[in-house]
């Protein structure tokens, strides 16, 4: 089983209000990422992570931001939620060569913007 | 035209089926094929990978890749109530990014 940790595991929150969202791994992983999941969609990603200071937007247009001060951590920040950014969000870790982009996956942090 | 298309179901099976699950796409540069299973209110758990073409089998799951037709499926034997989720492809060509298909719901009715 991984190791790979999300929290909160569901938010609800208000309009305009800035959240946090965490996401931990114990495996050493140099990449992370973080993706967006609607029901019976695609995971879009919103961004991601070769190793330390090193971050990147994915494809979704996104008004969240990250940082990879260390290894193991790979928070994703909204500065001003709005209702549009309600979704489930999955965090992701791989590691760097063997069975290269197999992705590992956290158990989502699920956000109600009311 | 979406790189990866995967019917979204929902497939329903009685317990003990062969049941068989598909991706199509369009991308030949695709070497890496993955399939995860999600529950319901979970985050996706690798599967089955495979490298390039052919099959590979794990317990009663058999991963198959056909680069040709530019179709991966995943077949689950004897299927379990336990194997309700939804399964989604995904696809990598050797960088940073990873391609997943929407996913198929699948129900197996004891």
């Amino acid at each position: 089983e991984a190791d790979i940790y999300q929290t909160p595991r569901y938010l609800v929150i208000g309009t305009g209000k800035k959240i946090t969202l965490e996401c931990s791994q114990t495996m050493g992983h140099d990449k992370m990422y973080w993706y967006q999941q609607d029901p019976g969609m695609e995971l879009h990603l919103i961004h991601y992570s070769y190793g330390v200071n090193s971050t990147e937007k994915g494809d979704l247009s996104s008004e969240s931001t990250v940082s990879r001060i260390r290894t193991e951590h790979f928070p994703l920040t909204l500065e001003s939620a709005r209702p549009s950014h309600t979704s489930q969000y999955l965090c992701a870790s791989s590691e760097t060569g063997g069975a290269r982009e197999t992705q590992y996956f956290g158990p989502g942090t699920r956000l109600l913007v009311l | 035209q979406k790189e990866v298309e995967q019917d979204p179901g929902p497939l329903s099976v009685p317990e003990g089926a062969i049941v068989s699950l598909n991706c199509t796409y369009s991308n030949s540069a695709f070497q890496y094929f993955m399939w995860y299973r999600q529950y319901s209110r979970k985050g996706p758990e690798l599967l089955m990978y495979t490298y390039s073409s052919g099959n590979k089998e794990d317990g009663r799951f058999t991963a198959q890749v056909d680069k040709s037709s530019k179709y991966i499926s995943l077949f689950i034997r004897d299927s379990q109530p336990s194997d309700s989720a939804t399964y989604l492809c995904a696809l990598n060509t050797g960088g940073f990014k990873t391609i997943f298909g929407a996913g198929t719901r699948l129900f197996v009715k004891a």
